[in-house]
């Protein structure tokens, strides 16, 4: 069974930084790419980030770009997000989710994800 | 970057009746497309993916059809459990989008 266990998340003053984990179970991790999605409260999924399976290629959203850094350590199946200069917009839920390819060459969805780890950033 | 609009924003439905969810894109989209369910305090779950094909362990009552910039997801017959809300999402290039959600609860 896949399993996806986020952590890291916690109140964090403006400008500030974090870093998020998430380990990963059940299934070959360094096959897939990994991804991090959030969600502020009330509000629907944002995608954050992404990492090739290899980690050797990484994209990001506009909004967290040149702040936000994905990385991975396949010896111990973790996917992490390195998070700084951190401001009240970036208060949400963050989830890790595991790539899917569907019927494509690279992956498009979100097959599995963790149960979500709150960010909140506040003064 | 790709929006993504759903409608309605909710739904007021009962167990048993047929449920049409709309996702518009504003360019054309690939084959690339999937809707997700979230239930509270619950992460999405993936339901639809490449427009139509279910993702595994969802029920047949769900579908997915559309073309172009129009799609649709379709509840044959509304369970108890399928109160929730329901994203479309895309993957354009290196960005992912989703929508804002369609909201289906009791009437």
């Amino acid at each position: 069974e896949v399993q996806l266990v986020d952590s890291g998340g916690g109140l964090v003053q403006p400008g500030g930084s974090l870093r998020l984990s998430c380990v990963a179970s059940g299934f070959t991790f360094a096959n897939y790419a990994m991804n991090w999605v959030r969600q502020a409260p009330g509000k629907g999924p944002e995608w954050v980030s992404i990492i090739s399976d290899s980690g050797d290629t990484t994209f990001y959203a506009d909004s967290v770009k040149g702040r936000f850094t994905i990385s991975r350590d396949q010896s111990k199946n973790t996917l992490f997000l390195q998070m700084k200069s951190l401001t009240a917009e970036d208060t949400a839920v963050y989830f890790c989710a595991k790539g899917f390819r569907g019927s494509g060459g690279y992956s498009a969805y979100f097959d599995n994800w963790g149960q979500g780890t709150l960010v909140t950033v506040s003064s | 970057e790709n929006v993504l609009t759903q409608s309605p924003a909710t739904l007021s439905l009962s167990p048993g009746e047929r449920v049409i969810l709309s996702c518009r894109a504003s360019q054309s989209v690939t084959s690339h497309l999937a809707w997700y369910q979230q239930k509270p305090g619950q992460p999405p779950r993936l339901l639809i993916y490449d427009v139509s094909s279910r993702a595994t362990g969802v029920p047949a009552r769900f579908s997915g059809s559309g073309s172009g910039t129009d799609f649709t997801l379709t509840i044959s017959s509304l369970e108890p459990e399928d109160f929730a809300v329901y994203y479309c999402q895309h993957r354009s290039r290196s960005l992912f989008t989703f929508g804002p959600g369609t909201k289906v609860d009791f009437k």
